[in-house]
């Protein structure tokens, strides 16, 4: 099992860019969530997706977005980079049933310029 | 609005020694609680799970509490090592869509 995976694992962007970060389930785990980690900050909500579908969103505008396939896998897009954008952005998946235990990829540290 | 707090921020110890991470949050209602480790740089690897019926979990050298009522879990490390030198980071969930919420971590320096 290759538990979660995400990628890529660094990117550097341009202020007023777009960027989309993948991240695919541990297998048999069927919810997707992602969290921003700002340096020595504990990571932060952003949304989940279960049954390709955000069902639970945290306090970030609009500019961030994703999506989840019929696979499980999940995408998250973020319009418009700002500098405050740059951060570790983790993965997590779970199975909807049972005790909802998180798993986490090695996130992707985005880099805003 | 749920809140968690870490206590303390950064620890160090000599190797060998059995510590406590500390951890409280605001909101009794939870319906999970877990505790991570995290690498500098890296993701989160989940250490131990307590459901919100459950007192305590064990795993090897870690035993982690839960006491509801108070809002607060321990993890406690016997005979640490340098290995276990990381960022302990703990979180809840309040609903059964396993949102979480985080504290800030305790860094934990664990010198040979």
């Amino acid at each position: 099992d290759a538990g979660v995976t995400q990628s890529p694992t660094h990117l550097i962007k341009t202020r007023g860019q777009q960027v989309t970060l993948r991240c695919s389930p541990k297998s048999g785990h069927d919810t997707v969530s992602w969290y921003q980690q700002a340096l020595g900050q504990g990571p932060q909500f952003i949304f989940q997706y279960y049954e390709e579908e955000e069902r639970q969103r945290g306090n970030f505008p609009d500019r961030f977005s994703g999506h989840q396939f019929p696979n499980y896998s999940s995408e998250l897009n973020v319009n418009a980079l700002l500098l405050g954008d740059s951060a570790l952005y983790l993965c997590a998946s779970s199975y909807n049933r049972a005790n909802r235990e998180a798993f986490f990829g090695q996130g992707t540290r985005l880099t805003v310029v | 609005k749920q809140e968690v707090t870490q206590i303390p921020a950064a620890l160090s110890v000599p190797e060998g020694e059995n510590l406590v991470l500390n951890c409280s949050f605001t909101d009794s209602a939870i319906y999970n609680l877990q505790w991570f480790r995290q690498d500098p740089g890296k993701g989160l690897t989940s250490l131990l799970l307590i459901q919100s019926s459950q007192r305590e979990q064990t795993s090897g050298r870690l035993n982690a509490s839960l006491d509801k009522s108070s809002g607060r879990s321990t993890l406690y490390i016997a005979a640490s090592q340098p290995g276990d030198s990381a960022t302990y980071l703990c979180a809840v969930s309040s609903s059964n869509t396993g949102k979480l919420i985080f504290g800030q971590g305790t860094t934990l320096q664990v010198k040979p």
